[in-house]
């Protein structure tokens, strides 16, 4: 079973518009990481949040992290073309630190 | 540092054949992590090795599936008699400690006829 879901699965937005992706997941964790995939190829690191950390930022990147609601937030701000991916949560739990993905959110960007 | 590389890249066979696929993780890490990705879904674990020492396996890796990382440093999943539902984009991923970022090859996209 997978431990996080973003939300939406998908978006579609204009350029220069701001993104915002939401991933819930069920069991408290160590960390949260987002990933970003283009079509049929690997997934690129984003950011890794921690539990005991709130907010990240990387770029035109910002990563919130809410572990009372057990959710965390990706904006992409001023979005462009480029951007146009899947973006996954993964958190891992326990002692193993295994990384669990969840479904994704689908991100277009029309330029 | 030349990142995670797979091999192949893709792979095509027909139902019944064995399949092999490499993964070269980062020099330095000691952590290699093997993920199956379906068209529309996130990556599914399938096991992860420690140094040499495989810790963990996922009930999806069937006995079909065997992954070896004899000396530590690269890895192979295989498939024996492969299935049709075995069709799928195979990630190998690395990372050094327990909680760092885990940084994932291109994949190793499986065909099977």
């Amino acid at each position: 079973s997978q431990q996080g879901e973003e939300d939406p699965q998908a978006l579609s937005i204009q350029e220069g518009e701001n993104a915002t992706m939401n991933c819930s997941y069920k069991t408290s964790i160590n960390n949260l990481q987002w990933y970003r995939q283009n079509s049929g190829r690997g997934l690129v690191h984003l950011i890794l949040i921690r539990s005991n950390e709130r907010e990240k930022h990387s770029g035109r990147l910002r990563v919130t992290l809410d572990t009372s609601k057990k959710s965390s937030s990706l904006l992409i701000t001023a979005s462009r073309a480029a951007d146009t991916a899947s973006y996954f949560c993964a958190t891992d739990t326990g002692g193993s630190y295994i990384p669990t993905f969840g479904r994704g959110t689908s991100l277009i960007v029309h330029p | 540092d030349t990142g995670v590389s797979q091999d192949p890249r893709h792979k095509i066979t027909k139902r019944g054949q064995n399949v092999t696929f490499r993964c070269d993780p980062i020099s330095e890490h000691n952590r290699l992590y093997w993920y199956r990705q379906t068209l529309g879904q996130g990556p599914e674990f399938l096991t992860y090795f420690q140094n040499e020492a495989q810790l963990e396996k996922s009930r999806l890796l069937s006995d079909r599936f065997s992954a070896e990382r004899p000396k530590g440093s690269f890895s192979t999943l295989e498939i024996q008699r492969t299935e049709q539902g075995d069709s799928a984009m195979y990630l190998c991923a690395s990372s050094g400690l327990a909680a760092d970022t885990q940084y994932f090859g291109p994949g190793t996209r499986l065909t099977v006829l």
